[in-house]
């Protein structure tokens, strides 16, 4: 069962565009939601992450979106680098445990 | 930033052969984590770990699968006997806190490649 969904599997921007990563989950108890990017040959690390007190967190040009309601979050990438490109994951995790689950990752390209 | 240290950073074994993954997670960190990554998916949590206990694992946590940290040195992994899908890359992870919102910190990978 996946329990953390992610689309699209891979996305193709401009330089200076927006990128838009989707991610939903089912599991209401899910409290943490962090992405994390992964260049090729090395480890996932953090980029960003948002607890559902907010609907928004900003870092630079990076901004996660929050919708509880609806069970889903985003990714915007603004004014996109090339150097952006990478596989980005979203993952949830639930108060009552500490394992992450992982989305199925987004391969983003950033075309100068 | 703080490292993790994974030795070695690949593997390769016979099938049904013991394998053993080192971490050397960040100094002052107390909770481990092995993660699984088959070639371009997604990563799978597989187990953590807290003061020589196993506190979570997942089904992919199979009976052949140990962790240990014997004394403060490497978080290990061992797979005994090998498996065709065992072939993976194997991330460690380790974080200062236990909370579900802390961060953690992801080593570089172990390539394990079973014949």
């Amino acid at each position: 069962q996946q329990q953390v969904r992610q689309s699209p599997q891979s996305l193709t921007v401009w330089e200076g565009e927006t990128a838009i990563l989707n991610c939903s989950y089912e599991d209401s108890t899910f409290d943490y939601f962090p992405w994390y990017h992964q260049f090729p040959g090395e480890s996932p690390a953090l980029l960003i992450a948002i607890r559902p007190v907010s609907n928004k967190k900003e870092d630079g040009r990076f901004t996660i979106f929050f919708n509880k309601r609806e069970k889903k979050f985003s990714l915007h990438i603004a004014d996109s680098q090339p150097g952006d490109s990478a596989t980005y994951f979203c993952a949830a995790s639930s108060n009552s445990g500490t394992y992450q689950r992982f989305g199925t990752g987004t391969k983003l390209q950033v075309v100068p | 930033g703080p490292k993790v240290l994974q030795i070695p950073s690949h593997q390769i074994i016979d099938m049904g052969q013991m394998v053993t993954l080192n971490c050397d997670p960040v100094s002052n960190h107390l909770y481990f984590y092995w993660y699984k990554q088959i070639l371009g998916q997604q990563m799978e949590f597989l187990v953590n770990f807290y003061n020589g206990k196993v506190m979570e694992k997942s089904k992919l946590f199979k009976d052949q699968f140990s962790v240990e940290r014997p004394d403060g040195s490497y978080f290990t992994l061992k797979i005994q006997p090998t498996a065709l899908e065992d072939s993976a890359v194997y991330f460690c992870a380790s974080s200062l806190a236990g909370q579900f919102y802390a961060e953690q910190f992801f080593g570089p990978g172990t390539r394990l490649t079973v014949l």
